[in-house]
């Protein structure tokens, strides 16, 4: 069964200040991660994703992430947020084995800016 | 750029009523899903469609719970029996091969 933790449930940040959002997993086997953002009142848009290849991955909106094996995490970070940046994001597990694997999501971090 | 649609946005229904969720996934995915958020909790998997069969469903997808894709272009989730505590948004989700693509949401109240 694969897991996935979010530890911070909420994260207020300064505008323009760098932000990092921790996700570590868990899983046996290998894994495709994701990770999803929600603005308020709307559906869940990818905002980037590791399959494989280069640790480092960037994604929309000048976020990018990155896999750690080792410590089975993948967090995001932004250098410097905006005002938009305000939503709740998930970060999501699923295996590579069958096409049709579902995600398994984390708690989700609602990260608030304060102008 | 295709998209997940979802009817109805906001759907309030008696407890003991059927409700029908509706989807039209992106037209040339293979993979079809509905997932729910509770109110300030995480998003679960609630069931996976391939190939015209359930390829997989969670726990909470017992017997009130049915999925059809009727006509090759709907999705639908049934609630036989609505409880209070299927109120939750619920979210159709289509995938081609790697990545899900999310509808947004049909937010469901039981009362």
């Amino acid at each position: 069964a694969q897991s996935v933790t979010q530890l911070d449930s909420q994260v207020p940040v300064f505008e323009e200040a760098p932000v990092e959002l921790r996700c570590n997993y868990s899983s046996s086997v290998s894994v495709y991660l994701f990770w999803y953002v929600q603005y308020p009142n709307q559906g869940l848009q990818l905002l980037l994703k590791y399959l494989s290849g280069s640790t480092l991955v960037k994604g929309i909106n000048g976020f990018e992430a990155e896999f750690n094996k080792s410590q089975t995490s993948f967090h995001l970070r932004k250098p410097s947020v905006h005002i938009s940046d305000t939503a709740e994001y998930f970060c999501a597990v699923s295996s590579p084995f069958f096409g049709n694997e579902k995600l398994t999501f984390g708690t989700g971090t609602r990260l608030t800016i304060i102008p | 750029e295709p998209e997940v649609t979802q009817t109805p946005s906001h759907q309030v229904t008696q407890m003991g009523q059927e409700v029908i969720l509706r989807c039209v996934p992106i037209s040339n995915h293979l993979y079809f899903y509905w997932y729910r958020q509770i109110l300030g909790q995480k998003v679960e998997f609630l069931v996976s469609f391939y190939n015209n069969e359930i390829s997989e469903k969670s726990e909470i997808f017992d017997d009130q719970f049915s999925v059809e894709r009727p006509d090759g272009s709907n999705f639908t989730l049934k609630i036989r029996s609505t409880k209070l505590e299927d109120s939750a948004m619920y979210f159709c989700a289509s995938k081609l091969n790697t990545e899900a693509f999310f509808g947004q949401g049909t937010r469901l109240t039981v009362v």
